[in-house]
């Protein structure tokens, strides 16, 4: 069975600064792995998603992911965060029928 | 193009009750998926249907079911409701089955309580 571990639960950033949310991953496969992204009181929104192609994924609003099958890592980095950039983010693996889900990690941007 | 619609939004019920989750995806969309979110235990999917049919299912017991329609339309029902149930409940959609080799959608959940 694959699963998602992401590593914090809460980042906080200033505003300007750089975001690195780190997500691992455990799979018998190389799975899809994706990051979405849940304001307050709103559905997901899919920021940005691997599937075997370029490691280097460039996603919305700025974010980008790096797969490292070495690593089976697969972190979240923008280079200046915004206040809007405020939320809650999940990483996302999906292998063979099964779509498991990182706990989450909360991004808080201070002013 | 109006987004994936879920009603209600919110709703309270008592123990041993049932309810049932609406779900309308975007328009020519024909894959409907739904999740559990709760703080405990996360995201959790519960189902996928594709064309009327359950196509994959999560590790939940049988008070948890669904349906889809031949508009694409789906709902979700839960018997025999327990506290534990209480949790957001979130639908997304699809252009293909397998959701995740394409983008899925949410909606914005129904909040259910459970007393």
């Amino acid at each position: 069975a694959q699963s998602v571990t992401q590593l914090d639960s809460h980042v906080s950033v200033s505003e300007g600064t750089p975001v690195l949310l780190r997500c691992n991953y455990s799979s018998s496969y190389s799975p899809s792995l994706f990051w979405y992204v849940q304001h307050p009181n709103k559905g997901l929104q899919l920021l940005l998603k691997y599937t075997s192609a370029a490691t280097l994924v460039k996603g919305i609003n700025g974010f980008e992911a790096e797969f490292k099958k070495s690593e089976t890592s697969f972190h979240l980095t923008k280079p200046s965060a915004h206040m809007s950039d405020a939320a809650e983010y999940f990483c996302v693996a999906y292998n063979n029928n099964d779509m498991r889900f990182g706990a989450g990690t909360r991004l808080t941007v201070k002013p | 193009k109006a987004g994936v619609t879920q009603t209600p939004r919110y709703l309270i019920k008592t123990r041993g009750q049932q309810v049932t989750l609406s779900c309308s995806p975007i328009s020519g969309h024909r894959s409907v998926s739904w999740y559990q979110q709760t703080p405990g235990q996360g995201l959790q999917f519960l189902f996928e249907y594709f064309s009327e049919t359950q196509r994959n299912k999560g590790n939940f017991p049988g008070r948890f079911s669904g349906r889809q329609f031949s508009n694409s339309r789906s709902e979700m029902n839960v018997s025999t409701l327990e506290l534990g149930d209480s949790a957001l409940y979130l639908c997304a959609s699809s252009l293909v089955a397998g959701a995740p080799t394409g983008e899925l959608f949410f909606g914005e959940g129904s909040r259910l309580t459970v007393l």
